[in-house]
């Protein structure tokens, strides 16, 4: 069973052009949830995800950021317009419908993106 | 607004000692509270985890201890081996929603 995949692991961007990063869950898992974290920081909430449906998104900013989790394919995270301040590493993270830990969540490699 | 805590940037252990990672919280309202463990270049691992209505966890070489009144929660490796040289991060959550991560502490287990 392949764990969550992050596509890609690095990503360098231009300010201005738009950030695209992909994030396919652990088979069987229906909820999903992006992370960032920026240099010398612990990972903070962006947004939480069932399939087509955004059931938290407290943590995003109020621009330039969305997110998706369609009813086929991975869950994409957008950055429109980025800036220096966006580089970070970006977690997705997996967890099933009636998870036996509360909490327990599985993930991703992560991508590293870089803002120039 | 920090919530989650870890005051301790990095530790330093000798191996076959006691590693003893703190985190303090404010939010009364949690209550599940995790530790994850993260190797460079890789996303975090669950570890174990602890109920706020119970003051201990025990897995193998990992316990974790649980201070309600004191807002304070600790990871307990006994013994500590190379191999758990990694960043490990204290997390909480409300009602099994998102998790609030502490800041880490980055653990070296030294020969």
């Amino acid at each position: 069973n392949a764990g969550v995949m992050q596509n890609p692991r690095h990503l360098v961007r231009r300010r201005g052009q738009e950030a695209r990063l992909r994030c396919s869950p652990m088979k069987g898992h229906s909820h999903v949830y992006w992370y960032r974290q920026l240099p010398e920081e612990g990972l903070k909430f962006m947004v939480y995800l069932q399939k087509e449906n955004i059931i938290d998104e407290s943590g995003m900013p109020k621009e330039r950021f969305s997110a998706e989790f369609p009813k086929e394919g991975p869950s994409i995270l957008r950055i429109q317009q980025v800036v220096r301040g966006d580089s970070a590493a970006y977690f997705c993270a997996s967890s099933p419908s009636g998870r036996r830990i509360p909490g327990e969540q599985y993930f991703g490699p992560g991508t590293r993106l870089t803002v120039t | 607004d920090q919530q989650v805590k870890q005051n301790s940037p990095s530790l330093s252990v000798q191996e076959g000692r006691i590693s003893i990672l703190n985190c303090d919280y404010t939010n009364s309202m949690f209550d599940y509270f995790l530790w994850y463990k993260k190797y460079p270049a890789e996303g975090p691992t669950f570890l174990i985890s602890i109920s706020s209505i119970k003051d201990k966890n025990e897995d193998g070489r990992f316990t974790v201890f649980l201070n309600k009144s004191a807002k304070h929660l600790s990871l307990h490796i006994v013994p500590s081996q190379p191999g758990d040289s990694a960043v490990y991060f204290c997390a909480a959550i409300i009602q099994d929603d998102k998790l609030i991560f502490g800041t880490g502490t980055r653990l070296q287990v030294f020969p």
